[in-house]
C-alpha cells in the first residue's frame, strides 16, 4: 500500500459525458502527478500540482483539467469524453517537488462506451 | 514519438535463474532512470534507479546497468522468484523535472 488513494476504482460512462477522478496523496506529500495509461502503452504524464499550484504540464488535452485543493487532494476532470479516453488514470505523490520519488495510487479504470 | 522503449512485451524465466529486462532510450538529455514494478490492480511501485553519472546500481537481487553510449539500460534480477512476476516499466527523467517518461512495460513471468 503506497498510501496514495484514488476513487473511484472503476468508472463506466458514455461519450460526451464528464467525470471527475479523485486522488488523496500520502500524508505530508505536497506534489501530485496525474498519468494516463492507455491499452498496451506506457504511462503518459498529464500534469503536476505542487501545494495547490500547477507546476508542470505534459500531454494533457484541453478537455481535461485538474486542480489541487488546500487539503492537498487533487481532482482530474475529463469532459466531452471520447472512446479513446478509455484508460487507466494513475495519481502519484511525492514529498516535495521534482526529483523526489513518486508513489503511485492503484489507479482509476475509465471505460467510455 | 516513443522516447523510452521496451521492445520485449513479455519474458518467461525459471525460478532461480537470472531475469534480464531491457530498455532503450532516444533522448540524450535523460540523466536519471528508474524501474517500476506493477502488479495487477495496483499502481507502479518504485524498484531501483540510476543516475547517468553511474553505470551500475545494485540493491539486493536487483541490479541496473546503464550504457550511455548505447542509450541502453537493463535490469537484472538474480535469482528470480515467483513473486517477481509482474510488469516492469522503465522510466526516464531530465534533471529534476517532474515528468517521467515511461516505456510500455515488459511482463515477466517466473515459472517454477
Amino acid at each position: 500500500d503506497s498510501g496514495v488513494t484514488q476513487t473511484p476504482k472503476h468508472l463506466i460512462t458514455a461519450t460526451g459525458q464528464r467525470v471527475t477522478l479523485r486522488c488523496s496523496p500520502r500524508s505530508g506529500d505536497l506534489s501530485v502527478y496525474w498519468y494516463q495509461q492507455s491499452l498496451d502503452q506506457g504511462l503518459q504524464f498529464l500534469i503536476q500540482y505542487y501545494n495547490g499550484e500547477e507546476r508542470a504540464k505534459g500531454n494533457i488535452l484541453e478537455r481535461f483539467s485538474a486542480q489541487q485543493f488546500p487539503d492537498l487532494h487533487s481532482e482530474l476532470n475529463l469532459s466531452s469524453l471520447e472512446l479513446g479516453d478509455s484508460a487507466l488514470y494513475f495519481c502519484a505523490s511525492s514529498e516535495r517537488g521534482p526529483g523526489n520519488e513518486q508513489f503511485f495510487g492503484p489507479g482509476t479504470r475509465l471505460t467510455v462506451l | 514519438d516513443q522516447q523510452v522503449k521496451q521492445n520485449s512485451p513479455s519474458l518467461s524465466v525459471q525460478e532461480g535463474r537470472i531475469s534480464i529486462l531491457n530498455c532503450d532510450y532516444t533522448n540524450s538529455m535523460f540523466d536519471y532512470f528508474l524501474w517500476y514494478k506493477k502488479y495487477p490492480a495496483e499502481g507502479p511501485t518504485f524498484l531501483i534507479s540510476i543516475s547517468s553519472i553511474k553505470d551500475k546500481n545494485e540493491d539486493g537481487r536487483f541490479t541496473v546497468f546503464l550504457n550511455k553510449s548505447a542509450k541502453h539500460l537493463s535490469l537484472h534480477i538474480v535469482p528470480s522468484q515467483p513473486g517477481d512476476s509482474a510488469v516492469y516499466f522503465c522510466a526516464a527523467r531530465i534533471g529534476t523535472a517532474s515528468k517521467l517518461t515511461f516505456g510500455t512495460g515488459t511482463r515477466l513471468q517466473v515459472t517454477l
